[in-house]
């Protein structure tokens, strides 16, 4: 199956500062969501994107499909941005497969 | 409604027991996923219904895991015969068809004592 590479693990900010998150993966895809996973577990999501860039607020990403990757781009990040980020591919049929994610830690 | 709705929140059981996981998906929806998350991993998918039918059951991991969805909204996951290695976080999310951006519930955190 797909394989899904997210980097890096783990991300520590202080507030404030800018970070980008990385997604690589191996085979075409249709579809690519970026998730963020608060503190209680609640995966919300950021992005639809397959390919092109994307803004919303303070969040944007960037989907390369022709060269298999994505991006996550967090700007002046604050303490609530903590969690862990997903992406997640949808390859044939609809099923989703996750990265192992990012650990964003942003101290105040 | 407002959101992808999962009960119980929380389930503790015996090994060897019998669970049922349910999903209420927004209103509207008619694509269901249901995925399993251990403790430090990215979800994995379980099972998508297309309505009423199981599109794709690849994920289910044996026969002792079984979902169904009736009347193309509410589904339940059911495992019989529970195992210590069936504790995790059992996530649902809907979409209103096919290929089109999940949206997941809260979860249900299962712990099979």
């Amino acid at each position: 199956g797909i394989q899904v590479e997210q980097s890096p693990p783990d991300l520590i900010l202080q507030e404030g500062a800018n970070s980008t998150l990385r997604c690589n993966f191996s085979d075409s895809v249709n579809n690519l969501q970026w998730f963020h996973q608060n503190p209680w577990g609640q995966l919300i999501n950021l992005f639809y994107i397959p390919s092109g860039t994307k803004q919303n607020g303070r969040l944007s990403a960037t989907t390369v499909a022709t060269e298999r990757y994505s991006l996550l781009y967090i700007s002046s990040s604050q303490t609530t941005d903590s969690g862990v980020y997903f992406c997640a591919l949808e390859t044939s049929g609809s099923r989703l497969t996750f990265g192992e994610g990012t650990q964003l830690t942003v101290n105040p | 409604g407002a959101g992808v709705s999962q009960t119980p929140s929380n389930k503790v059981t015996e090994k060897g027991k019998y669970v049922e996981l349910r999903c209420d998906p927004i209103s509207g929806h008619t694509a269901l996923y249901w995925y399993r998350q251990s403790l430090g991993q990215g979800p994995e998918f379980l099972i998508y219904f297309q309505g009423t039918g199981a599109a794709d059951d690849s994920g289910l991991p044996n026969d002792r895991f079984f979902a169904v969805r009736p009347e193309g909204s509410v589904s339940t996951l059911k495992i019989q015969r529970t195992e210590r290695g069936d504790s995790a976080v059992y996530l649902c999310a809907s979409s209103r068809g096919h290929k089109e951006t999940q949206y997941f519930g809260p979860g249900t955190r299962l712990l099979v004592l």
